[in-house]
């Protein structure tokens, strides 16, 4: 088992900039998650999907962020323009959600760190 | 909606210490309670669940036992290990549907040796 898959690492990039970043969900999940962490905000989910539709986007902070996940295997959050304020680490997680009473974890990726400058 | 609250840290103890991290919870119905570790440089790991009361979760040593009376799930551990420095996250996931988890601040643990 692979795990959920980010790319890249670490980003630098100047404001002004459109930033993508990757996400490989673990083979099998139906549902995908965004998650942006700072050390004043802790973690917040941006956005999720499930079967690859967005369910719930009311985390995005701003127009700049946009998520897609044009198929099961794959999903991408973007944010153009990029501010210093986006600064942060994001995570992607994966689980399987069957329905009815939801117990089940989801599994994170090892993240994202972008800089913005 | 629905929250977590854990105690602020950071927490250092000693070496074969016992621990405590208090996390309690405001939820609807009966969500699925979780704890989350997160090693420097890392991914939140899945430390351990329980997804009904009076439910015990327990992994590597660590153990919460979900109290629906109290809206508690504090984690313990009878005796830690520098290995165990990390940043401990306590989560709660709605029952129903495919909503996300809803996270505490995190607790940050420093274990001397």
């Amino acid at each position: 088992d692979a795990g959920v898959i980010q790319s890249p690492r670490h980003e630098v990039t100047e404001m002004g900039q459109e930033v993508t970043l990757r996400c490989k969900p673990i083979s099998g999940h139906n549902s995908l998650f965004w998650y942006r962490q700072t050390m004043m905000r802790g973690l917040e989910l941006l956005i999720y999907f499930n079967n690859n539709v967005p369910i719930d986007d009311s985390g995005m902070p701003e127009d700049r962020f946009s998520a897609k996940m044009p198929n099961a295997s794959f999903s991408t959050l973007k944010i153009q323009p990029s501010e210093p304020r986006d600064s942060a680490v994001y995570f992607c997680a994966s689980s399987l959600s069957t329905g009815g009473r939801n117990n089940s974890p989801l599994h994170f990726g090892n993240g994202t760190r972008l800089t913005v400058t | 909606g629905d929250s977590v609250t854990q105690m602020e840290g950071p927490v250092t103890l000693s070496e074969e210490a016992f621990l405590t991290i208090n996390c309690t919870y405001t939820a609807t119905g009966y969500p699925s309670l979780f704890w989350y570790v997160q090693y420097p440089g890392e991914g939140l790991q899945l430390l351990l669940k329980a997804t009904k009361a009076d439910d015990k979760g327990s992994n590597k040593g660590f153990e919460a036992t979900y109290r629906k009376e109290t809206t508690s799930f504090h984690l313990e551990k009878g005796s830690v290990q520098v290995s165990d420095s990390a940043v401990y996250f306590c989560a709660l996931r709605r029952g129903g549907g495919a909503d996300g988890l809803t996270f505490g601040k995190g607790t940050h643990l420093i274990i001397q040796p």
